[in-house]
């Protein structure tokens, strides 16, 4: 069974810091996904990752991908009031549907 | 980008009564589309695997009685709750699968039925 996890799934943080998000899946897939969700909002894509060492930036995000240690990154710098909001990994499963992580609730404060 | 599209965005009714929610793709099609339930602070949970023309894979413990899901065209699935129970109140999120290259994919994702059960 493919089990997804985040960490933290909680993250409060100041204006202009720099943070990480993790997010470890158990099984081999070929592509992780990473969406942003605000309050009452359905998904909104932020990256596909589709192989090992995959980088991606936009904005102040980063996103990356580890396929030998099953590992992705999300990275905030110098962060925004603007970019609180549940962040969301998820890795394919067979059939092509998502396996979601448990979300990471973001709230930046000034 | 593609375009996923839901309808009704909420919606309220009453306990026992069945509520379709439908999922369309505007500018492409979609042979596969998927349905996520969301309870309040919790993760997208895989309902249902809807493949246009052939009946619907579902996730182990989801009820296919109950949770009844029609893809009749590549741009139109439908999940219709019947006799509805204030248990089934939830976020309902379909997402369908598109082509972004020949040995690529992505999903997008509708913007979600409210669903509230008195």
């Amino acid at each position: 069974e493919l089990k997804v996890e985040q960490n933290p799934l909680f993250l409060s943080m100041q204006e202009g810091k720099n943070y990480t998000i993790y997010c470890n899946y158990s099984t081999t897939s070929d592509r992780l996904y990473w969406y942003r969700q605000d309050p009452g909002k359905s998904l909104e894509s932020l990256f596909v990752l589709l192989s090992n060492g995959a980088v991606k930036q936009e904005g102040r995000l980063m996103a990356s991908l580890d396929t030998k240690a099953r590992l992705s990154t999300l990275h905030i710098t110098a962060a925004v009031h603007d970019l609180s909001a549940t962040y969301f990994c998820a890795v394919v499963q067979s059939g092509y549907a998502l396996n979601f992580g448990k979300g990471t609730s973001l709230l930046v404060t000034p | 980008g593609a375009v996923v599209s839901q309808h009704p965005s909420r919606v309220i009714c009453k306990s026992g009564t069945s509520v379709k929610i439908e999922c369309r793709s505007l500018d492409f099609q979609a042979t596969t589309m998927f349905w996520y339930r969301q309870f309040p602070k919790q993760s997208l949970m895989l309902m249902a695997t809807s493949n246009e023309g052939s009946k619907a894979t579902y996730e182990q413990g989801v009820e296919k009685d109950k949770f009844l899901i029609n893809h009749a065209s590549l741009t139109l699935s439908t999940l219709t709750v019947t006799s509805a129970h204030p248990e089934d109140s939830s976020f309902y999120i379909c997402s369908a699968r598109a082509r972004l290259t020949t040995t690529t994919d992505t999903q997008y994702f509708g913007p979600g039925t409210r669903l509230t059960v008195l």
